[in-house]
């Protein structure tokens, strides 16, 4: 049982447009919601995460958007570039124990 | 500061050999996590241990078995491989308090 759905399984998006991932939960015990970016070859790394006391999280180019009622959070990449051409996963934990449950990725490709 | 290590980076087992990944990690977290990445799956919990001297299943832990050496280390052994167990390994390591994991580099693993 997948505790978090992810889609699209890929993406393809032209330079400069605006990369949207989309992930769902069940459990409402999760307090702890991160996306993790990963290149080929290598293992994923943090890229933003957020808690649901808030709605909203940028940092630079990434914004999350978080809807608690809906269960339900995304990822934005506002003007896309060929760099960040890359393999996205959600995730999900809770509080103590801190098991991270991950969606099953997205394969974004920017064109240039 | 190295992060998390995984040695080896690259494995070619045949049915029923056995072998021991290791993991370990130099940022005194008290977590550590073993991963297994597949197509489509996205990464899928083998095994975690959230101190020294415990250590739980995750999603996926039959055939295998794990080993928190002590704060740094945390092995992950393949007692009879199958060729199901053809994966792309991830050790990862956190604090207890829900935040940030780090991953290692991965072992790709291949059993024929």
């Amino acid at each position: 049982q997948q505790q978090v759905k992810q889609s699209p399984q890929s993406l393809i998006v032209q330079k400069g447009g605006i990369s949207i991932i989309n992930c769902a939960y069940e459990n409402t015990a999760f307090d702890y919601f991160p996306w993790y970016q990963q290149f080929p070859g290598k293992g994923p790394a943090l890229l933003i995460a957020i808690r649901p006391d808030v709605s909203e999280k940028k940092e630079g180019r990434f914004t999350i958007s978080f809807n608690k009622s809906a269960k339900q959070f995304s990822l934005h990449i506002m003007d896309s570039q060929p760099g960040d051409s890359a393999t996205y996963f959600c995730a999900a934990s809770r509080g103590t124990g801190n098991q991270f449950y991950f969606g099953t990725g997205t394969s974004l490709t920017v064109i240039p | 500061n190295a992060g998390v290590t995984q040695t080896p980076k690259f494995q070619v087992l045949k049915t029923g050999q056995s072998m021991t990944l290791q993991c370990a990690q130099d940022m005194n977290h008290n977590s550590m996590y073993w991963y297994r990445q597949d197509p489509g799956m996205g990464l899928r919990l083998i095994y975690y241990s959230a101190s020294e001297g415990t250590t739980d299943k995750g999603e996926v832990p039959n055939g295998y078995n794990v080993s928190r050496l002590n704060k740094r280390e945390f092995s992950l052994r393949l007692e009879s491989a199958a060729p199901s167990q053809t994966s792309v390994y991830f050790c990862a390591s956190s604090t207890n308090r829900g935040t940030e994991a780090f991953f290692g580099q991965g072992t790709r693993l291949t059993v024929v």
